[in-house]
């Protein structure tokens, strides 16, 4: 399996523009997590879908931020208008939740998001 | 993560054995994971602990105490590659992990 796959590794944009982030997640798995992770404040879950539906999406920050998977192997989180505070790393992860188990999550390299 | 308490950094010695606590909050607590991330890199599956002991997984070994919000992960002859950083979380009523900010390991020479 190749894993969590996310696009792109790098971005930097200016204030203002839009951000497109993708994620692919691990073939057979029914749960997709975005998460941020920075310096000050450690990895932040921002929304997580189970059967590509939003279960709980109080993480992300405003209304800035928006994410969708429109189908089991694709998920993206948009940001627009991007501003130089939602520079961070980016991960997107994926599991098999089954019932009350928990599972262990697999993450994608991450995006390296920064805005100018 | 702000349930979740754990050192910001730790330095060892390469050979030695270094163990990196966490605590937690207890009420709703499920289970508990530990993650490895090397710098610039994704975090890394390490242990998922449910019951109460220690759980031994070659050179690492995680430790829970569900009664005292309390867990530890043992690096036994650290090498110099398990530099990185160590995440501890916590999974609750929602089965979905909340994350620690993470230990920086630093082994030295």
């Amino acid at each position: 399996d190749a894993g969590v796959i996310q696009s792109p590794r790098h971005e930097v944009t200016e204030m203002g523009q839009e951000v497109t982030l993708r994620c692919k997640p691990i073939s057979g798995h029914n749960s997709l997590f975005w998460y941020r992770q920075t310096m000050m404040r450690g990895l932040e879950l921002l929304i997580y879908f189970n059967n590509n539906v939003p279960i709980d999406d109080s993480g992300m920050p405003e209304d800035r931020f928006s994410a969708k998977m429109p189908n089991a192997s694709f998920s993206t989180l948009k940001i627009q208008p991007s501003e130089p505070r939602d520079s961070a790393v980016y991960f997107c992860a994926s599991s098999q939740i089954q019932g009350a188990r928990t599972d262990t999550q697999y993450f994608g390299p991450g995006t390296r998001l920064t805005v100018l | 993560g702000q349930n979740i308490d754990q050192p910001t950094e730790m330095t060892a010695t390469e050979g030695a054995i270094v163990q990196i606590n966490c605590t937690y909050q207890t009420s709703g607590f499920n289970g508990l994971f530990w993650y490895q991330q090397h710098a610039g890199e994704a975090p890394t599956f390490l242990s998922y602990n449910v019951l109460d002991g220690l759980e031994e997984k070659g050179r690492f070994s995680s430790f829970l105490s569900r009664s005292k919000g309390y867990s530890y992960l043992l690096l036994k002859e650290l090498q110099m590659k398990d530099s990185a950083s160590y995440l501890c979380a916590q999974t609750g009523g929602s089965y979905i992990p909340t994350f620690g900010r993470g230990t920086s390991l630093i082994v030295h020479p």
